[in-house]
């Protein structure tokens, strides 16, 4: 039971363009988000996070969005930079819990 | 240099094999997490230990099995390797018990069984 979902497998941008990743969750009692970037023969590597009585958080180039209502949140790269291109997991975690729920991610390809 | 350690990086193996990864956290944190990630799916939480003691159990298999040492390092055992158990597995550590905060992965470890 997939409790966060990225549907999108991949994500092509040019160079200098705004990428937006997408996140899907199913459990309302999720409380923080996080995102994380994983380059090839390398772990996964923490990005940016949001509390859930946030909507937004801003951190340079990166921000990420988030809709409870709609149980969604999005991660903005803006300007997209080749140097960018990465896998990018959602994750999600319950207060209190021991793990994070990751998504399956999706690849961003940034196109020089 | 992320400050988790995974070794060895990759390993292939034959099915009904048996073998360990080693985990070293990250100084001064106490947690430590196992992921496995086969093709196209996400980070599946395997188990977690906390200053020596088991914390929390995910999806794994009764033929899998972990501990963590008084030096805090962490060894995942897998046994009766099966084709199903190639993935890549990840470690991961923490200071704190819970998770809100993430956590520092390792480079990770390739099983191949053949």
């Amino acid at each position: 039971d997939q409790q966060v979902k990225q549907n999108s497998p991949s994500l092509s941008v040019q160079e200098g363009r705004i990428s937006i990743l997408n996140c899907d969750y199913t459990n309302s009692m999720f409380d923080y988000f996080l995102w994380y970037k994983k380059y090839p023969a390398e772990g996964p590597t923490f990005l940016i996070s949001i509390s859930s009585i946030k909507d937004k958080n801003e951190d340079g180039r990166f921000t990420v969005f988030l809709n409870k209502s709609a149980k969604h949140l999005s991660l903005h790269i803006v300007p997209s930079q080749p140097g960018d291109s990465a896998v990018y997991f959602c994750a999600a975690s319950l207060t209190g819990a021991n793990n994070l729920f990751f998504g399956t991610g999706t690849r961003l390809t940034v196109i020089p | 240099d992320s400050g988790v350690t995974q070794t060895p990086k990759h390993l292939i193996t034959a099915t009904g094999q048996r073998v360990t990864l080693r985990c070293s956290p990250r100084s001064g944190d106490l947690s430590v997490y196992w992921y496995q990630q086969s093709l196209d799916q996400g980070l599946q939480f395997l188990i977690q230990y906390y200053n020596g003691e088991e914390r929390a159990k995910g999806n794994i298999l009764e033929r899998f099995s972990a501990q963590q040492f008084p030096d805090l390092h962490s060894e995942l055992n897998l046994s009766s390797l099966e084709l199903g158990d190639s993935a890549l597995y990840f470690c991961a550590s923490s200071a704190r018990q819970a998770t809100n905060y993430g956590y520092t992965f390792g480079s990770g470890t390739r099983l191949t069984v053949v």
